[in-house]
């Protein structure tokens, strides 16, 4: 079974930083792209970074870039989301996908992060 | 940024209803759109790919078309565990963008 879970999530002050994992089974994760999806509460879908198998490329958007960074190990089928620099705005539940076909094919459940003081 | 609108953002509908939603891009993005489902407090799941595609397991009542920047998608017969919220999001180029949802409730 295809299979995406995500951790790391939390209360963090303004200005702080956070790390998400995403461990990743049931599929070979070095093959796939992968990406970040957040959606803050009781808001619609924003997407947030894409990587490539071998992380040889990234993309983020606007509101994210120069503060989350988006990696991967592939010995390890995980996924990661730095984040530091946080601010209110950033507090959402992200998740984790597979990007096959030019669509999230697989999401995890989510991890909940809350910036505030 | 390709921005996406849908409509309606809301639709009232009955079990066997047909229901189309329909979701224009800011520009051209040839067949490059997605549709998802989302039901209260889970993840979305993917139900349409590349405008029309359906991915293994989805029902055959759910279909997508277009092209270019107008796509819709459409409900043959509406079900009860159809009642959700339903986003499109274009794949044509980075950043990727998500229309603001359409909710399905219930008639």
């Amino acid at each position: 079974e295809v299979q995406l879970v995500e951790s790391g999530g939390g209360l963090v002050q303004p200005g702080g930083s956070l790390r998400l994992s995403c461990a990743a089974s049931g599929f070979t994760f070095s093959s796939y792209w992968m990406s970040w999806v957040r959606q803050a509460p009781g808001k619609g879908l924003e997407w947030v970074a894409n990587i490539k198998q071998d992380g040889s490329e990234k993309y983020y958007v606007d509101s994210v870039k120069g503060r989350f960074t988006i990696s991967r190990d592939n010995a390890k089928n995980s996924l990661y989301l730095q984040m530091n620099s946080l601010r209110a705005e950033d507090t959402a539940v992200y998740h984790c996908t597979l990007y096959l076909n030019r669509g999230m094919d697989v999401w995890g459940q989510g991890t909940t992060v809350t910036v505030s003081s | 940024d390709i921005q996406m609108t849908q409509s309606p953002s809301s639709v009232s509908a009955s079990v066997g209803d047909r229901v189309t939603i329909t979701c224009r891009a800011s520009q051209g993005i040839s067949s490059w759109l997605a549709w998802y489902q989302q039901k209260p407090g889970k993840a979305p799941k993917l139900l349409i790919y590349a405008a029309s595609s359906l991915p293994s397991g989805v029902p055959s009542r759910f279909s997508g078309s277009g092209s270019g920047t107008d796509f819709t998608l459409t409900i043959s017969s509406l079900q009860p565990e159809d009642f959700a919220t339903y986003y499109c999001q274009q794949a044509n180029s980075f950043p990727l963008t998500f229309g603001g949802g359409t909710k399905v409730e219930i008639k």
